[in-house]
């Protein structure tokens, strides 16, 4: 079945102890990005990264860090977390190269920051 | 930064009824998408529709794009319970990478 997991569903952390997200599509897809969403601002963009080794930044990228070393991993990193931090994020993948097309979700990793 | 608006914030109809829901955006697009997410869950793509289309139908759902407005409506007929979600609109902007999603619709459907 075609998908997009990510890891942990659910964290709840203290500030500072670093953790990572991990993300992974079993479709190939070229384009993958991470978006947090949160109420009243909808989603907004992290990361994306257009192939393997190819990142950059989106809207909100301050206190995250990605990496895509394989094609169907894109894992999340924070460094640090804070408070600010505690939010609804999501993993997706496209198969363009960019984001042009339909983008498929993972079900979304809830993170609380003490 | 946000670029598509959707209006109005929430919708409560009755079954069978139908909702519509519009999104605005401020720059020139190469294409439009609409998504819905039930309460809490990752967002399922509905149907996109490109600069150069004026309307688009997908089972229930009508989609129109107004490039000169600069924005796009979304219908659902003959809506059931199962439609009660949250509908977005992502807009990809010209010369960009990324999609740009609006803060959402919230559609109740009363039974």
């Amino acid at each position: 079945e075609a998908q997009v997991t990510q890891n942990p569903r659910y964290l709840i952390t203290v500030t500072g102890k670093k953790l990572t997200v991990t993300c992974s599509q079993n479709m190939n897809h070229e384009y993958m990005s991470w978006y947090r969403q949160d109420p009243g601002l909808g989603l907004r963009q992290i990361y994306y990264s257009m192939n393997v080794e190819v990142t950059d930044k989106g809207d909100v990228p301050e206190g995250y860090k990605v990496s895509r070393k394989e094609k169907r991993n894109f894992p999340l990193i924070l460094e640090s977390p804070s408070p600010n931090q505690t939010s609804l994020y999501f993993c997706a993948s496209t198969s363009a190269t960019s984001s042009t097309d339909t983008q498929y979700f993972g079900p979304g990793t809830r993170l609380t920051v003490l | 930064s946000q670029q598509g608006e959707e209006d109005p914030q929430a919708l409560s109809i009755q079954e069978g009824e139908n909702a519509t829901m519009n999104c605005s955006y401020k720059t020139s697009i190469n294409n439009l998408q609409w998504y819905r997410q039930n309460s809490g869950r990752g967002l399922v793509h509905l149907i996109l529709i490109r600069s150069n289309e004026r309307e688009k139908h997908s089972g229930r759902l009508r989609v129109t794009l107004d490039t000169s407005k600069k924005s796009s409506s979304l219908l659902i007929t003959a809506s059931r319970a199962a439609d009660t979600a949250s509908y977005f609109c992502a807009t990809d902007p010209i010369n960009d990478y990324k999609l740009s999603f609006g803060a959402g619709t919230t559609v109740t459907v009363r039974a």
